[in-house]
């Protein structure tokens, strides 16, 4: 089967670095995705990483290692808007479908 | 900018009721997905189409079926509305072979 696992939560402070883990067992894999979710809103398109590595936008970064089936996102200079859920995914097919993990919700306090 | 619309913010429907939920992009997008999201179970595809008439199962087609008539339009159909359906619906557009997903504002249904 599919699964995708993130950390439930994780709390941070305004100007510090949090890392967010998500491993997967899926039985296709093409990339990873990270989408960002604000309470009651969209989820929108981070990053995607098809190869192994570190791939750097902005404060962002996500991070690929397909030996490992782990990827991670790293967010710098955490500000008080990057409160959010954060959504791992993998593209499983050649239609571009995507699993999702279930979220990290991070809040981001002063 | 990618735009994708919903035809309801908010639904509320009775049981066994035939429900339609209406998405539509307009960037030409081949792809197309429908997807629901429930506390603590992140995002789970119901159904995708990646052309116009095209349409396949996703990880939880049952009680859903869907028609893409148009590209531009994607519909998801609840053909006997049952309270376990009560959802934040999502929709989402992509085009070939870009791997990001645009989605729109969702729609949450609640079966009564």
């Amino acid at each position: 089967g599919q699964s995708l696992e993130q950390p439930s939560e994780v709390t941070a402070v305004e100007g510090a670095i949090v890392q967010i883990n998500c491993t997967y067992q899926t039985s296709g894999f093409y990339g990873l995705s990270w989408y960002q979710q604000h309470d009651g809103g969209a989820p929108t398109f981070l990053s995607y990483n098809a190869l192994d590595g570190l791939e750097e936008t902005g404060r962002f970064s996500s991070f690929l290692s397909r030996s490992d089936s782990y990827g991670y996102l790293l967010l710098q200079e955490l500000q008080m808007k990057d409160s959010a859920s954060y959504f791992c995914a993998v593209r499983d097919s050649g239609y571009s479908t995507l699993t999702f993990g279930k979220g990290t919700m991070l809040l981001v306090s002063p | 900018d990618v735009k994708v619309t919903q035809s309801s913010r908010y639904l509320v429907k009775r049981t066994g009721e035939k429900v339609f939920l209406e998405c539509v992009q307009d960037m030409d997008h081949e792809n197309m997905f429908w997807y629901r999201q429930d506390p603590g179970l992140g995002l789970r595809l119901i159904y995708f189409s990646y052309d116009v008439k095209m349409k396949e199962k996703g990880d939880i087609p049952e009680g859903y079926s869907v028609s893409r008539e148009k590209k531009e339009r994607f519909s998801l159909i609840l053909e006997s509305a049952s309270t376990n359906q009560t959802s934040m619906y999502l929709c989402a557009s992509s085009i070939q072979p870009n791997n990001e997903q645009f989605f729109g504002p969702g729609t949450r249904l609640t079966v009564l």
